[in-house]
């Protein structure tokens, strides 16, 4: 079974400091790894999307990285705000077409201190 | 609407009732998938619709569980026999087939079994 995992499974930091959450998955014939915000109450809003061949993407202050020989994705923040709490899910797709779903951690529930 | 909408937002229902979940998802979008997010389970994939077929229905939990989906766009979930492990939160996402993996989320049905 195709496995994803998140550590930490929870963070809080203070404000403006840069962090790190990590992601690992079990099988590396991936064709994507997405990262995705999840506020409370609320649906999932994608962050940013990765291909297979890609090392990394940026979007902002979030930068994230794919290294699929070793099966691990980053998700970097920098100079963190009050308003970047919120849980953070990894999800791989192992095929495209998008005829298989998405396959979640269980994401890191961070905390930014004001 | 712009997103992807479901309804209702909220559900609560008494075990051995049957439910039924809404999904609208952006106009356009061919794929459809819908996700389960239970309490320390992360989020589970269900099944994904390609226009009005879902090849695939084997990641539905049980055969009390049953979706379909009409004219390409809304779908519905039905939940037969409603059990207190039914209780979770019930995402709906879509994805313009024609280009890109992104999956845009909806706000989800969270639903409650007494």
């Amino acid at each position: 079974k195709q496995e994803v995992t998140q550590i930490p499974a929870a963070l809080s930091v203070p404000e403006g400091e840069n962090l790190v959450l990590n992601c690992s998955f079990t099988d590396s014939a991936i064709y994507n790894l997405q990262w995705f915000r999840q506020d409370p109450g609320k649906g999932l809003t994608s962050l940013l999307l990765i291909q297979s061949s890609q090392r990394e993407q940026t979007s902002g202050r979030l930068n994230a990285s794919l290294d699929k020989s070793s099966g691990r994705s980053t998700l970097y923040i920098a100079a963190s705000q009050p308003g970047d709490s919120a849980t953070y899910l990894c999800a791989v797709l192992y095929s495209g077409g998008g005829a298989d779903g998405l396959t979640f951690g269980k994401g890191t529930h961070l905390i930014i201190q004001p | 609407g712009a997103g992807v909408s479901q309804s209702p937002s909220n559900k609560v229902t008494e075990k051995g009732k049957d439910v039924e979940l809404r999904c609208d998802p952006i106009s356009g979008h061919t794929a459809l998938y819908w996700y389960r997010q239970s309490l320390g389970q992360g989020l589970e994939f269900l099944i994904y619709f390609q226009g009005n077929s879902a090849p695939d229905k084997s990641g539905l939990p049980s055969d009390r569980f049953s979706a379909e989906r009409t004219g390409g766009s809304v779908s519905t979930l039905t939940i037969q026999r409603t059990q207190q492990e039914d209780s979770a939160v019930y995402l709906c996402a879509s994805r313009f087939a024609g280009g890109g993996e992104t999956q845009y989320f909806g706000p989800g049905t969270r639903l409650l079994v007494l």
